[in-house]
């Protein structure tokens, strides 16, 4: 029944050392949308792919990328994790611009 | 600054007890709004939704009402459960922010047994 799927559901990686967060989805829907939400805080929307028009956020610093390879997977690249970048990882995915967006269970991210 | 937020960071609940959770809103130009909850360590869970030509529309269990003459949106929960207890959210569409969502701070709902 997931309809945003998110792998792994927790991440420990090094300081500097790139790692990746998949998100895929079920929905078929044209929006797919990564945010980072640290405690306490609602989430930051870093980008987001409308199909595979690309649209970054203008705070979301060069570390992070993100590849839509197809309708159902995006991926979150963070080449240089720094201690300031451990927090939730959160995909979600809409039809449109205009409706519901829905999220996956996240990824929890922590650095060494 | 966020142009969505909410009036109280923590609401402490009675099982079985209604709870309200409030959010003001500054873009008037917003028409579409969403509650989401958040438990611990899960993503946001859609809860309800309402569109600026509504003002109060209803789900299990839960009401949204909305009042746009002095922008407020407000989320009841009838009969509150342990389950309920979460971080609640209320999100803004924003047309004048290519239709990107503005979140409120959030809403810790704590249920006493």
């Amino acid at each position: 029944d997931a309809m945003v799927i998110q792998n792994p559901r927790y991440q420990v990686t090094q300081f500097g050392k790139p790692v990746t967060l998949s998100c895929s989805q079920t929905l078929n829907h044209n929006v797919m949308y990564w945010y980072q939400q640290k405690s306490s805080q609602a989430p930051k929307l870093l980008f987001h792919y409308y199909d595979k028009d690309f649209n970054n956020e203008a705070d979301t610093p060069d570390n992070f990328q993100s590849r839509r390879p197809n309708t159902s997977f995006c991926f979150l690249d963070i080449r240089s994790p720094g201690l300031g970048d451990a927090a939730m990882y959160l995909c979600a995915t809409s039809s449109s611009f205009t409706d519901t967006q829905y999220f996956g269970p996240g990824t929890r991210l922590t650095v060494l | 600054g966020e142009s969505v937020g909410l009036h109280l960071p923590t609401l402490s609940v009675q099982e079985g007890d209604n709870s309200i959770i409030n959010c003001a809103y500054s873009n008037s130009a917003s028409d579409y709004f969403i509650w989401y909850k958040q438990e611990s360590g899960k993503g946001p869970q859609f809860i309800i939704d309402i569109r600026s030509n509504m003002d109060k529309r209803q789900g299990q269990r839960v009401t949204v009402l909305l009042n746009k003459t002095v922008k407020h949106l407000s989320l009841q929960i009838a009969a509150t459960q342990p389950g309920d207890s979460a971080v609640y959210f209320c999100a803004e569409n924003n047309p004048s922010n290519d239709y990107k969502l503005s979140f409120g701070a959030g809403t810790t709902v704590t249920v006493r047994a």
